[in-house]
């Protein structure tokens, strides 16, 4: 089955820093993968998503980069704002199994 | 857009009592997905839907969880009856397909507390 996991449960940055948030996927035959931000008390909410075929993938302030050889992806947040303090979810999706696997989580604080 | 709508947004219960929760997808969208998610097991799968049939329940927790989707417009997760391990955030979230590169969205959730 599918496993996805995140190397840090928190990462705690000054703001103005980059972050990097990191997960490892353990299905080689994952295809997609996005990453989720979720606040307190609210949904996970959609950043950027990212299709095996590519390597990088930017976006406004964040960017996701695949490593499928090493089965690892990453979220890198660019001058990282108070508001940016959530937890963040990586997902995997095998289109053979055709839903999402979450990771655990991240949670990312961002002091001021 | 108003997104995935879930209700009821808070519900507190007694041990035993059945619950319903409710989700209304995004118009369009023909994969609707049951996620419950708790601090030990993070977001887990319950089921998922797609044009109204369910797809894949195997993770459904046990008999007590039962899911219907009448119609494309709405969906309801009911458990009876209800435990206090069952007390969790349950998300429902919806998609324009089960497949790679169709964005999952997700309602803002359904937290229950079984007493």
């Amino acid at each position: 089955g599918e496993s996805v996991g995140l190397h840090l449960p928190t990462l705690s940055v000054q703001e103005g820093d980059n972050s990097i948030i990191n997960c490892a996927y353990s299905n080689s035959a994952s295809d997609y993968f996005i990453w989720y931000k979720q606040e307190s008390g609210k949904g996970p909410q959609f950043i950027i998503d990212i299709r095996s075929n590519m390597d990088k993938r930017q976006g406004q302030r964040v960017t996701v980069l695949l490593n499928k050889t090493v089965k690892h992806l990453s979220l890198q947040i660019a001058a990282t704002q108070p508001g940016d303090s959530a937890v963040y979810f990586c997902a995997a999706l095998n289109s053979g199994y055709s839903t999402l696997t979450f990771g655990k989580g991240t949670m990312l604080l961002v002091s001021p | 857009d108003a997104g995935v709508i879930q209700s009821p947004r808070h519900e507190v219960t007694e041990m035993g009592q059945e619950v319903t929760l409710r989700c209304k997808p995004i118009s369009g969208h023909n994969s609707l997905f049951w996620y419950r998610q708790t601090m030990m097991r993070g977001l887990e799968l319950l089921i998922y839907f797609n044009n109204n049939v369910p797809i894949d329940d195997s993770g459904m927790p046990e008999d007590r969880f039962s899911a219907k989707m009448p119609n494309a417009s709405f969906s309801t997760l009911k458990i009876q009856p209800s435990e206090p391990r069952d007390s969790a955030v349950y998300f429902c979230a919806s998609s324009t397909g089960h497949s790679s590169g169709n964005t999952i969205y997700f309602g803002e959730g359904s937290w229950l507390t079984v007493v």
